[in-house]
């Protein structure tokens, strides 16, 4: 089975654009969740998505969203980028089983660069 | 869910076992104990999880112990590619914060030849 995708690998960006990150799951997975890691806070939780619907939310703010497809593919958005918001874009999928969600896989992550 | 506690550095030989530690001394009983890891600049890795007994799989062993306040990750034979920083997770497999993972700062594994 092909592994979580996530494009693009690598993106540069000027304050106050906004950036979409893109998520292909692995086959079969209907959760998807986000994380950010930046070396000062780690691996935060962004939010995650199953079967279409937001389940779970982290603490950022509304300028960070996200949305899944009916194929379980995801995509989050970042407006008005700050350069605080430079970090490692993480993806990760698990399986369908209803409650075990915390066996996840992870992509290879997309490094956002603000400047 | 609970929090978890990690020492934030150990090292270990080629070849030798790597006993990494955690302590969840506040562990609820519908709360499982997840392990990952993360090799420099690429995404974490699932390794193993357990709830109560001890598990096995290809990559390593989890030891729980019986009151399920502390467990520990046991990589066997640990190969210069184990070298990565580890996170100890505990979360409930149910309810409002499925699918939300929270890491720590873990520890970061040296294994040196």
């Amino acid at each position: 089975k092909a592994g979580v995708t996530q494009t693009p690998r690598y993106l540069i960006k000027t304050r106050g654009q906004q950036v979409t990150l893109s998520c292909s799951p692995i086959s079969g997975h209907r959760s998807v969740s986000w994380y950010q890691q930046t070396p000062g806070q780690g691996l935060q939780f962004l939010f995650e998505y199953f079967s279409e619907t937001q389940r779970n939310k982290g603490n950022f703010p509304g300028r960070f969203s996200g949305r899944q497809f009916s194929n379980s593919r995801s995509e989050m958005n970042v407006s008005t980028l700050e350069l605080g918001d430079s970090a490692l874009y993480l993806c990760a999928s698990s399986g369908g089983e209803a409650g075990v969600r915390g066996e996840q896989y992870f992509g290879p992550g997309t490094r956002l660069t603000v400047t | 869910d609970a929090k978890t506690t990690q020492p934030p550095s150990m090292d270990c030989a080629e070849g030798r076992a790597a006993n990494l530690p955690c302590n969840h001394s506040t562990i609820s009983g519908n709360e499982y104990v997840y392990w990952y890891r993360q090799i420099h600049s690429q995404g974490p890795q699932y390794i193993i999880h357990g709830l109560k007994n001890n598990e096995t799989n290809e990559m390593a062993s989890l030891i729980i112990t019986e009151d399920r306040k502390s467990s520990t990750l046991i990589l066997p034979h640990a190969t210069l590619r184990d070298t990565a920083v580890y996170y100890c997770i505990v979360i409930r497999n149910r309810g409002s914060t499925l699918g939300r993972l929270y890491f720590g700062r873990g520890t970061q594994l040296t294994v040196w030849p």
